[in-house]
């Protein structure tokens, strides 16, 4: 079966720069969530989209945006990049309650990102 | 590489019973575990955790969890349970790449309880 796509899996930029990290959900899931985890923290929730619209937002820098397409894939896009932005970023899908589904969260494989 | 079960898809417990959410795990060293918490359309929530010391580790919410060694464990625990704890849960594992750490999240474990 079909499961969460992040690309790039890894990613390597200098401070300042920008990145865009994407997430392509599994067929007919609707909503969308990012997490970051840095090297030896707890994966934390950064922001959610459900049918394209905001749903959910948590611990996401004002240096950071995203945002879900008509296609539910959906982009993270960092800019400003600071040394400490280097995480692992997952990226999850669910059906979504509203859809009649539930809300089980599957995850992607996440994407490394280093900023030198 | 890492992995982690949670044998049930569904568990139901009238308020004020004792819970249990279960969770085997299988990993190569000695496990870093986890507990969080999802409720309706929101993100993930951290419970709790071990990572060594005393095998019954007390979180957030009134939780605890008990990691077995022989049995390859970490059930989560709760004495009373409320209706508010109705949530998905899910048991996690860390473990180490050649690039760092990452989490391997079991599918999850839903928690009705019921009036």
């Amino acid at each position: 079966a079909a499961g969460v796509i992040q690309s790039p899996r890894h990613l390597i930029k200098e401070k300042r720069e920008t990145a865009t990290l994407k997430c392509y959900p599994i067929p007919r899931h609707d909503t969308v969530y990012w997490y970051q985890q840095g090297p030896g923290q707890d994966p934390q929730f950064l922001i959610s989209f459900y049918e394209k619209m905001q749903s959910d937002k948590g611990s996401i820098p004002d240096r950071f945006s995203a945002q879900q397409f008509s296609d539910y894939h959906s982009e993270l896009n960092m800019s400003s990049l600071e040394l400490g932005d280097s995480a692992l970023y997952f990226c999850a899908s669910s059906p979504g309650l509203a859809g009649g589904g539930t809300d089980t969260q599957y995850f992607g494989p996440g994407t490394r990102l280093t900023v030198l | 590489a890492q992995s982690v079960a949670q044998p049930e898809d569904q568990v139901n417990v009238a308020e004020g019973n004792p819970l249990t959410v279960k969770c085997t795990y299988s990993v190569s060293g000695n496990p870093y575990l986890f507990w969080y918490v999802q409720y309706p359309n929101r993100g993930l929530q951290f419970l709790l955790k071990y990572i060594t010391g005393d095998n019954l580790v007390k979180g957030s919410y009134g939780f605890e969890a008990e990691f077995n060694k022989s049995q390859t464990s970490f059930h989560l625990k709760k004495p009373s349970a409320l209706v508010s704890d109705s949530a998905l849960y899910f048991c996690a594992v860390r473990e180490r790449d050649n690039y760092g750490q990452n989490f391997v999240f079991g599918p999850g474990t839903r928690l009705s309880v019921l009036p």
